[in-house]
C-alpha cells in the first residue's frame, strides 16, 4: 500500500520562527510536490522536485524554500514564518510520468500566530 | 497558461439523488484531466483520469466523468450519492509536457439524509 507521511498533522508557530515541514514517501517516486490549500483557492503548487537535490519553483514560492537530500524525503522550509502562511500544507509524490497519479499525504495544518 | 474552473463551490444534495460537479478547462492541443477527492481530514486521492480514447471515464466509488472537447468540459457525475460521498472534489489538468498538475478551486459536496 502506497504511503506518504507528513511529520505533523497540526503545528502552531510564532511569527518569525523558522519552520520545517517534513514529507516522506515509501514508493521510490522521483517526483515530490508541496502544495498549500486555502478555502476558495484550491491547491497551489509551492515547489516541485523531480530528483534528489533538484527543485523547481511552483506558482507561489515566495517565503518558502525546500530541501531534497534523499529520494524519499522532501522538506518545506519557512525561513521566517508570517501570519499569511497559516494554511494547510499537502505533500504529494508521483513517478516521472505525465499521466501519473499523485499520492498525497494527510496534510499539516499550520497556524502562525 | 492552462487553467481549470470549477464554477460551483458547494453542491448540496439529498442521499440517493444524482449529482453533477462541473469542471471546465482552458483549451490546449493535448490535455490530461483528473478528478481527485478529499474526504474530511485526509489528503487527496485519485477518483479517475482521462488520458485519451473513450470520452466516458469510470472511476472509483461509482463516479464517472465525460470529456467534451468542444465544450472544454470534464464534468463528474454519480447517479445516486451516499452520505459517505460528502467530501471536497478537485478537478485538475496536466499542462503539456510537464509532470505538474493545475488544480481547480474545489467543489464541496454535502450529502444530506
Amino acid at each position: 500500500d502506497v504511503k506518504v507521511t507528513q511529520s505533523s498533522r497540526y503545528l502552531v508557530k510564532r511569527t518569525g520562527e523558522k519552520v520545517f515541514l517534513e514529507c516522506v514517501q515509501d514508493m521510490d517516486h522521483e517526483n515530490m510536490f508541496w502544495y498549500r490549500q486555502d478555502p476558495g483557492l484550491g491547491l497551489r503548487l509551492i515547489y516541485f522536485s523531480y530528483d534528489v537535490k533538484m527543485k523547481e519553483k511552483g506558482d507561489i514560492p515566495e517565503g518558502y524554500s525546500v530541501s531534497r537530500e534523499k529520494k524519499e524525503r522532501f522538506s518545506l522550509i519557512l525561513e521566517s514564518a508570517s501570519t499569511n502562511q497559516t494554511s494547510m500544507y499537502l505533500c504529494a509524490s508521483s513517478p516521472p510520468d505525465l499521466l501519473a497519479t499523485q499520492y498525497f499525504g494527510p496534510g499539516t495544518r499550520l497556524l502562525v500566530l | 497558461a492552462q487553467s481549470v474552473t470549477q464554477l460551483d463551490s458547494q453542491v448540496p444534495v439529498f442521499e440517493e439523488a444524482p449529482v453533477e460537479l462541473r469542471c471546465n478547462y482552458s483549451s490546449s492541443v493535448s490535455v490530461y484531466l483528473f478528478w481527485y477527492v478529499q474526504y474530511p481530514n485526509q489528503g487527496l486521492q485519485l477518483l479517475l483520469k482521462y488520458l485519451s480514447g473513450s470520452t466516458l471515464v469510470k472511476g472509483i466509488n461509482g463516479f464517472e466523468a465525460e470529456f467534451n472537447k468542444s465544450q472544454t468540459s470534464f464534468h463528474l457525475r454519480k447517479p445516486s450519492v451516499h452520505i459517505s460521498d460528502t467530501a471536497e472534489y478537485f478537478c485538475a489538468v496536466n499542462p503539456d509536457n510537464t509532470d505538474k498538475l493545475i488544480f481547480g478551486t474545489g467543489t464541496r459536496l454535502q450529502v444530506f439524509p
